[in-house]
C-alpha cells in the first residue's frame, strides 16, 4: 500500500519561500507509471493543482499557469520522496497543500495535508 | 485550461435517498473524469474513475456515468457516511482541473 507522509513548516513570511517534502513508501517516484505531485486547497481557490514530477527515460516536470514562475517541484530517489518549493508567496498562497499519487491518470494516495499560512 | 462546472452547490438529502451530482466540463474529457470525497479534515478519497468505474474498496450505492462533457454521480441510497464534499476532476491533459464541489448534507 502506498502512503505519502507530508513534512514542513505551517508558517511562511510573506515574499519566502514556501517548501514541503513528501517522503514516499509502497512504491518509487522513479517508477515509470506513476506522476508525483502538488496540490493545494483553499476556499477561494478551491482544489488547485500545482505541478508534478515524473520519471520517464528522465525527469520531466509539469507546472500550471498561475504558479510556473514560482514553483519547483524536484524529486530524490536517494530518500525515495519528493518536495515543493514556492518563491515569493503572497497571503494568497495560504492552503491546505496536499501531495498525491497519480496513477494510470488517477490520484489515488494522497498526503495527510499541511496547512501553511502565509502571514507576519 | 478546462473549466469543470459542478451542480448543484449543495444538495440537501435523507437518509436512504438518492443523490444525483451533475458536472460538466467546458470541452470534451472523452471519460477522463474522476469523482472524489472529502471529509472535513481529510484528503479527498478516489471514489470513481473512467467516469464509471468504482475505485477499490468503493460501495456499489456509487455509481458515475457520462462522457464527453457531462457527467454524473448517483448515490442510490444515502448513508451517514455519505454526507460530505464531492469533487468531478478530469485527466484528459495537462493541467487538470477539479470542479467547485457538491456539499451533500443531511435534509
Amino acid at each position: 500500500q502506498v502512503q505519502l507522509q507530508q513534512s514542513g513548516p505551517g508558517l511562511v513570511k510573506p515574499s519566502q519561500t514556501l517548501s514541503l517534502t513528501c517522503a514516499v513508501s509502497g512504491d518509487s517516484v522513479s517508477s515509470n507509471s506513476a506522476t508525483w505531485n502538488w496540490i493545494r486547497q483553499s476556499p477561494s481557490r478551491g482544489l488547485e493543482w500545482l505541478g508534478r514530477t515524473y520519471y520517464r527515460s528522465k525527469w520531466y516536470n509539469d507546472y500550471v499557469i498561475s504558479v510556473k514562475s514560482r514553483i519547483t517541484i524536484n524529486p530524490d530517489t536517494s530518500k525515495n520522496q519528493f518536495s515543493l518549493q514556492l518563491n515569493s508567496v503572497t497571503p494568497e498562497d495560504t492552503a491546505v497543500y496536499y501531495c498525491a499519487r497519480e496513477s494510470r491518470g488517477l490520484a489515488d494516495s494522497w498526503g495527510q495535508g499541511t496547512l501553511v499560512t502565509v502571514s507576519s | 485550461d478546462i473549466v469543470m462546472t459542478q451542480s448543484p452547490a449543495t444538495l440537501s438529502v435523507s437518509p436512504g435517498e438518492r443523490a444525483t451530482l451533475s458536472c460538466r466540463a467546458s470541452q470534451s474529457v472523452s471519460s477522463n473524469l474522476a469523482w472524489y470525497q472529502q471529509k472535513p479534515g481529510q484528503a479527498p478519497r478516489l471514489l470513481i474513475y473512467g467516469a464509471s468505474t468504482r475505485a477499490t474498496g468503493i460501495p456499489a450505492r456509487f455509481s458515475g456515468s457520462g462522457s464527453g462533457t457531462e457527467f454524473t454521480l448517483t448515490i442510490s441510497s444515502l448513508q451517514s457516511d455519505d454526507f460530505a464534499v464531492y469533487y468531478c476532476q478530469h485527466y484528459n491533459h495537462w493541467p487538470r482541473t477539479f470542479g467547485q464541489g457538491t456539499k451533500v448534507e443531511i435534509k
